[in-house]
């Protein structure tokens, strides 16, 4: 079965750092680009960026360029979405997807809610 | 990047049909047969429910069914059920952005 299993929920300070994490199974990891998407509570969904895990190559959304950053250890089929200096506003909730030939996303993981808080 | 244009919300009736659309720009919905549709239930991941303008993935309902004409964008959910209650949203590939990927603002289903 093919899967997307996402790491767990985050509750952080304005300023702390992140690194979250979505683990694929089932497939090639290396032969599928995913994406990331963010939710922002009540509110829809948002492209961040994506990235090839077999050649690490990245492309942001204008909106989120140089905000986040987006990884990926094609060693343990895994992709990261992380933050250097997180914000109130970066609360919301985060999910993976794998890209299907050109534009077509499945499966998603399960999301991980980030809480930014003081 | 602006997002592709949605109804904020839509009803219907059980067992009625309901038609969602979704415009865009020549530069996406309009210039490629690349659109896709997701649903979401509340608390829940999004759902692929049709690729490619009209193709459905296996385990999808042949209740739901997807076009395209010009820069709108359309998926038809045909005798409505209460569990089709959800937020859907529309996606395409864009080539006026370094993402190529962009979606719509998201339209709320309520099954009355």
């Amino acid at each position: 079965e093919v899967q997307l299993v996402q790491s767990g929920a985050e509750v952080k300070k304005p300023g702390e750092s992140l690194k979250i994490s979505c683990k694929g199974s089932g497939y090639s990891f290396t032969s599928y680009w995913i994406g990331w998407v963010r939710q922002m509570p009540g509110k829809g969904l948002e492209w961040m960026g994506i990235i090839y895990p077999g050649d690490s190559d990245t492309r942001y959304s204008p909106s989120f360029q140089g905000q986040v950053t987006i990884s990926a250890d094609k060693s343990i089929s895994t992709a990261y979405l992380q933050w250097s200096s997180l914000k109130a506003s970066d609360t919301a909730m985060y999910y993976c997807a794998r890209r299907q030939a050109v534009n077509w996303f499945d499966p998603w993981g399960q999301g991980t809610l980030v809480t930014v808080s003081s | 990047q602006s997002a592709l244009t949605q109804p904020a919300s839509v009803s219907g009736s059980p067992g009625q049909s309901i038609t969602i659309s979704c415009t865009g720009t020549s530069s996406d919905v309009g210039g490629y047969n690349y659109v896709s549709w997701y649903q979401q239930h509340p608390g829940k991941a999004p759902k692929l429910m049709i690729y490619e303008v009209s193709n459905r993935p296996s385990g999808v309902p042949d209740r739901f069914s997807g076009s395209k004409s010009g820069n709108t964008a359309s998926l038809t959910i045909s005798g409505l059920q209460a569990e089709d209650e959800a937020d859907y949203y529309c996606s395409s590939y864009t080539s006026s952005s370094t993402l190529d990927v962009v979606f719509g603002g998201g339209t709320k289903l309520t099954v009355l």
